[in-house]
């Protein structure tokens, strides 16, 4: 059965550091997209991305993120510079459709732990 | 803007029971509106959805949820719980004039279930 992998699945860095979290969705899904859940917390979205632009992204996605796809496969997120509150689980997903007719398919998540 | 609210952060049933998981919603638009399970160690999972069609969802696993606008509620049951069953569900909207998959998310139920 297809898949979202994501890789690492627990990262520990120090504040103030960048850190890449990848993932590679399912090979024909056309449309990305990063969640997050600080723990505790609600799933919160962040990020959706569908031919190779951001087409929408929530408050919580500053300057201090982005997101690329650099090579047809992977989608990563990068934190650019790492504070305290960005410790959560973020989760890669991914679907075929746009309109929601199809199933959107989440990774497993990379646990994120700033020190 | 979309919320939702999951009432109970836990709930134990016995095995052989039935499983209610309540969900309230708010939309300023008619909602789409989804149910995810995550099991340990794992990514989230499409139980089923709502984009406007049967009031009455069917999904895997033997869950079902029902639409209720009159109460904006889309309560997740199963008739009779498995031991396998216990897990974290997420309760989840989506205006359904948007184009993509930006999913409001609950706090998540843990639900457990005895022998």
């Amino acid at each position: 059965e297809p898949e979202v992998t994501q890789t690492p699945s627990h990262q520990v860095t120090q504040m103030g550091q960048e850190v890449i979290l990848r993932c590679v969705p399912i090979s024909n899904h056309l449309y990305f997209y990063w969640y997050r859940q600080i723990l505790g917390q609600k799933v919160e979205f962040l990020v959706s991305f569908y031919n190779n632009e951001i087409s929408e992204k929530s408050e919580i996605f500053d300057d201090q993120f982005s997101v690329e796809r650099p090579d047809g496969s992977n989608f990563t997120l990068k934190i650019r510079s790492t504070k305290l509150e960005d410790s959560a689980m973020y989760f890669c997903a991914s679907s075929r459709d746009r309109d929601r007719t199809g199933e959107l398919f989440f990774g497993e998540g990379s646990r994120l732990t700033v020190l | 803007a979309q919320s939702v609210t999951q009432l109970g952060s836990h709930v134990s049933v016995s095995e052989g029971a039935l499983v209610l998981l309540r969900c309230n919603y708010s939309s300023s638009v008619p909602p789409y509106l989804f149910w995810y399970v995550q099991y340990p160690n794992q990514g989230l999972q499409l139980l089923l959805k709502y984009t406007s069609a049967a009031t009455l969802v069917k999904g895997i696993n033997g869950f079902e949820a029902e639409f209720k606008k009159s109460e904006t509620s889309f309560h997740l049951t199963k008739p009779s719980a498995h031991m396998s069953d216990a897990a974290e569900y997420f309760c989840a909207v989506s205006p359904s004039g948007g184009s993509n998959y930006k999913l409001t998310f609950g706090k998540g139920t843990l639900l457990t279930v005895n022998p």
